[in-house]
């Protein structure tokens, strides 16, 4: 069965730099046809792509967030880690991983997101 | 990076079929046959239901079908049942190994 869970902080301030993990299990982060996509959703507003990255090191950001944007992997422990820096109460959204892949360019499936809330 | 373009609403009575719309563009949509739908139910994570267009993942209901015409994609929920009730949304591959999604389009059924 293949999971995915995110963690990190639920609040942090203004300006900070947010550090979110997905921790994968089921299927291996060298599998070449899969990878790990973040994608975030504002309370009560749609989902907004953000990440991804493969299995062969390929990323690829948002256009509009990629100067704030960095992800990574380690697939000796299984996560994919997401880094946004400069964050703003705008940010404040619900954050998921999701595998992807490379063929269809599908998420499937989610991990339960997390909430982050960027206040002061 | 435009946000595709669906309908806010759309709503049904049990036993009916409805549409929803998904209009991109010639950049992401119109070039490529790689649109899936997601179905969200509230406080849930979203659900894969369509990809590639028009195929469905093993355990979805044969009720829900995908298709495209130009630049728009189309899904369609036929026999609509209660459990249906949620938000859905649409995602392209937009080129240059980017994705888009929709704005999310409410069904109720009513």
């Amino acid at each position: 069965q293949v999971t995915l869970k995110e963690s990190g902080p639920v609040l942090v301030k203004p300006t900070e730099t947010l550090t979110l993990t997905c921790t994968v299990s089921g299927f291996s982060l060298s599998n070449a046809r899969m990878g790990v996509s973040w994608i975030r959703q504002p309370p009560g507003k749609a989902l907004e792509w953000l990440a991804h990255i493969f299995s062969n090191d390929e990323k690829s950001y948002s256009t509009s967030l990629k100067s704030r944007l960095t992800i990574s992997k380690d697939t000796s422990k299984s996560q994919v880690v997401l880094t946004m820096t400069n964050m703003d109460p705008v940010d404040t959204a619900t954050y998921y991983c999701a595998r992807i892949s490379f063929s269809s360019i599908t998420f499937d499936p989610w991990g339960q997101g997390t909430l982050v809330t960027v206040s002061s | 990076q435009s946000a595709l373009t669906q309908p806010a609403s759309v709503s049904g009575s049990p036993g009916q079929s409805i549409t929803i719309s998904c209009t991109g563009t010639s950049s992401d949509v119109g070039s490529y046959n790689l649109v899936s739908w997601y179905q969200q139910h509230p406080g849930k994570a979203p659900k894969l239901m369509i990809y590639e267009g028009s195929k469905r993942p093993s355990g979805v209901s044969n009720r829900f079908s995908g298709s495209k015409s130009g630049n728009t994609a189309s899904l369609t929920i036929s026999g609509l049942q209660a459990e249906d009730e949620a938000d859905y949304y649409c995602c392209s591959y937009a080129g240059s190994s980017t994705m888009v999604f929709g704005g999310g389009t409410k069904l109720t059924v009513l």
